[in-house]
């Protein structure tokens, strides 16, 4: 397809992991990128991968990604109620300088 | 830096008014988007401009919208007249060649009543 997938809802409890899934569409693209926004708020870099890469980690955050099949992954460790927000998984094909987003996936974590 | 700056913050206006949205982009950013978020559509880019030039406004609703950069460190985009389905959060995000990601502002929530 041509749209950036995400799933739309995960709720998790706090001091858990949540892992949001996303499934980009370009194989060319360079960077995969993670946002988060919370509420009444722009959206906000957390990480991003280089597709020459499988993982990165970055304090709590692990992306995985698997250029194969176009997988796109973030795990937060030990979910907190600070971590409620929008999460939305981005990229850029090559030669472009447009950002394709995903819809977006509204985390909740209850206490 | 202070950031990409977007004004107003909240706008609410009557259908058929003009509206003008303003952005300041990071200074040293030669890339500036314009987005628009709605619960039904999610964020779609309206428009884009590297050193100042529009790229692509494919993504522009219609002729009531049209957005200007007139120097390095100003835009606005203006939608006149207004309607009600034109409410939405207007973001404006600005990048530097080579540089990751985009820095977005916090954007305008625009009501048309």
């Amino acid at each position: 397809g041509e749209d950036v997938e995400q799933s739309l809802f995960l709720s998790v409890r706090e001091g858990d992991s949540s892992v949001i899934n996303c499934t980009y569409t370009d194989s060319s693209s360079t960077y995969l990128y993670w946002y988060k926004q919370e509420p009444g708020a722009g959206l906000q870099l957390l990480t991003y991968i280089f597709s020459n890469m499988d993982m990165k980690q970055d304090q709590r955050l692990t992306v995985l990604l698997n250029k194969k099949d176009k997988h796109l992954s973030l795990r937060i460790a030990d979910t907190q109620t600070g971590d409620s927000a929008i999460y939305f998984c981005a990229e850029i094909p090559y030669n472009n300088n447009d950002m394709r987003f995903g819809a977006g996936t509204r985390l909740t974590v209850k206490p | 830096d202070a950031g990409v700056i977007q004004s107003p913050r909240h706008e609410v206006t009557e259908m058929g008014q003009e509206v003008t949205l303003r952005c300041k982009p990071i200074s040293g950013h030669n890339s500036l988007f314009w987005y628009r978020q709605t619960m039904m559509r999610g964020l779609e880019l309206l428009i884009y401009f590297n050193n100042n030039v529009p790229i692509d406004d494919s993504g522009m609703p219609e002729d009531r919208f049209s957005a200007k950069m007139p120097n390095a460190s100003f835009s606005t985009l203006k939608i006149q007249p207004s309607e009600p389905r034109d409410s939405a959060v207007y973001f404006c995000a600005s990048r530097t060649q080579g540089g990751h990601g985009y820095t977005f502002g916090s954007g305008t929530r625009l009501t048309v009543v």
